[in-house]
Formats: C-alpha cells, sequence, structure tokens
C-alpha cells in the first residue's frame, strides 16, 4: 500500500463546477504539499499545510492531521484547471517528501 | 527572470550510451533534487544536494551520477548501468536552512524545472 493515496485518479468535469481532490497518508508529517502539473510536465507548487486551511483565488486546500487526510477544493472550475494534481508529505521521521500518483482533471467548457 | 531551467526537453539516446541532463538554477537557492517520474508512480528522488560539492543518493541512485561544482548547476548523467532509463527527469532546487537543525533535507518549498523526457532506444 502506498504511503500517499489520491483519489480519484481521474476526474472529469463540466466548467463552473467545484471540484474535490483528496489525499489521505499513513506516516506522520511535518508539512503536506499540493503541486500542479501541466500537460507539458513543469510542476508548480500551490500550497504547503501543516494544519488548517490556506486560499489562493479559487483554490482552498485543508488538512485534518488526526485523520491524516488533505483535500484540494477548486471552486468554479474552467477548463485551464485541467492538469494533474499532486499530493506530496513531509515524513516527519526521515524528513523525506513522499508523493501521491496524482489525480488527473480535465474540465470541459 | 528567476527560475530553473533544464535542457533538453526532449532527449533520445541509443542503448548504452550515457547521457547527461541539464539543470541550472539563478534562485540563489542552495539544496536541488533530481527525480524521476514514470507514469503510474509518484515522484521518485534519485539524488539530492544541499551545498555545493556535497550531494547525497536518494531512493533510485544506481545507475545514476550528479555533481555540484557550481551552486547553480547540478546535472544528472544517465549511465549504461541504468536498466530502465526511458522517464520524464525533473530537477527542483529549495532554499537550504543549513546550521539551522539537523535535517538533511530542507523544508522550504521546492521550485521545479521543465523537465526532460529520456527516450532510450
Amino acid at each position: 500500500k502506498n504511503e500517499v493515496e489520491q483519489s480519484p485518479q481521474n476526474l472529469t468535469a463540466q466548467e463552473g463546477e467545484f471540484i474535490t481532490i483528496n489525499c489521505s497518508y499513513s506516516v506522520g508529517i511535518s508539512a503536506l504539499h499540493w503541486l500542479q502539473q501541466h500537460p507539458g510536465g513543469g510542476i508548480v507548487s500551490l500550497f504547503m499545510l501543516s494544519s488548517g486551511k490556506k486560499k489562493h483565488g479559487r483554490l482552498i486546500a485543508t488538512i485534518n492531521i488526526q485523520e491524516k487526510h488533505s483535500s484540494l477544493h477548486i471552486t468554479a472550475s474552467h477548463p485551464r484547471d485541467s492538469a494533474v494534481y499532486i499530493c506530496a508529505v513531509r515524513s516527519y521521521n526521515t524528513d523525506k517528501l513522499i508523493f501521491g500518483t496524482g489525480t488527473r482533471l480535465q474540465v470541459f467548457p | 527572470d528567476g527560475g530553473i531551467t533544464q535542457s533538453p526537453k526532449y532527449l533520445f539516446r541509443k542503448e548504452g550510451q550515457n547521457v547527461t541532463l541539464s539543470c541550472e538554477q539563478n534562485l540563489n537557492h542552495d539544496a536541488m533534487y533530481w527525480y524521476r517520474q514514470d507514469p503510474g508512480q509518484g515522484l521518485r528522488l534519485i539524488y539530492y544536494s544541499q551545498i555545493v560539492n556535497d550531494f547525497q543518493k536518494g531512493d533510485i541512485a544506481e545507475g545514476y551520477s550528479v555533481s555540484r561544482e557550481k551552486k547553480e548547476s547540478f546535472p544528472l548523467t544517465v549511465t549504461s548501468a541504468q536498466k530502465n532509463p526511458t522517464a520524464f527527469y525533473l530537477c527542483a532546487s529549495s532554499p537550504s536552512r543549513i546550521g539551522m537543525g539537523t535535517s538533511l533535507y530542507s523544508t522550504d518549498t521546492q521550485y521545479f524545472g521543465p523537465g526532460t523526457r529520456l527516450t532510450v532506444l
């Protein structure tokens, strides 16, 4: 079993829909990252969380440390949000980054 | 503009040849990393460097080599010993906090390059 699991693996939506991507992890962590990978391959860091909730524009990231779970929400989705969203956790014990396999999102007009 | 560049974007090599992937950053970051991405798998760490002239093996270092002669450059060589070299390779950098703890990895956000897709024929 992977130490970082994302769901769903693939997601399609109509423009304007509210999107939720989930990330569960099984190790103790010091931080959790949400990353966005565009079709060309480049990766951009969206959020780094250690507790609570962060918001940037239409993106909201939450984390529940007790439940070892994080969600990434996209409000009013747009075709330009189409990308692979990757969850990564920094292990408290090893200090290594452990990456999930990603959620591929496609938003259609 | 500050950022990380990787070149080339696409690279083709014959089996048995060594190949070097370039990674340059002008962000003045101390720490640099090389990751490999394969379909259906999360990114895996190949090598990392906290400071010039020092680097450490990551989780999948076999068949790879690196150097860190300059702060801004961290080239990765894929050697003929790497059994399955075809993959997407990503370089990243982050500010490092050497001397502020025992962590071997920076805990700051990592900035990624655009990646190099290597195909070995």
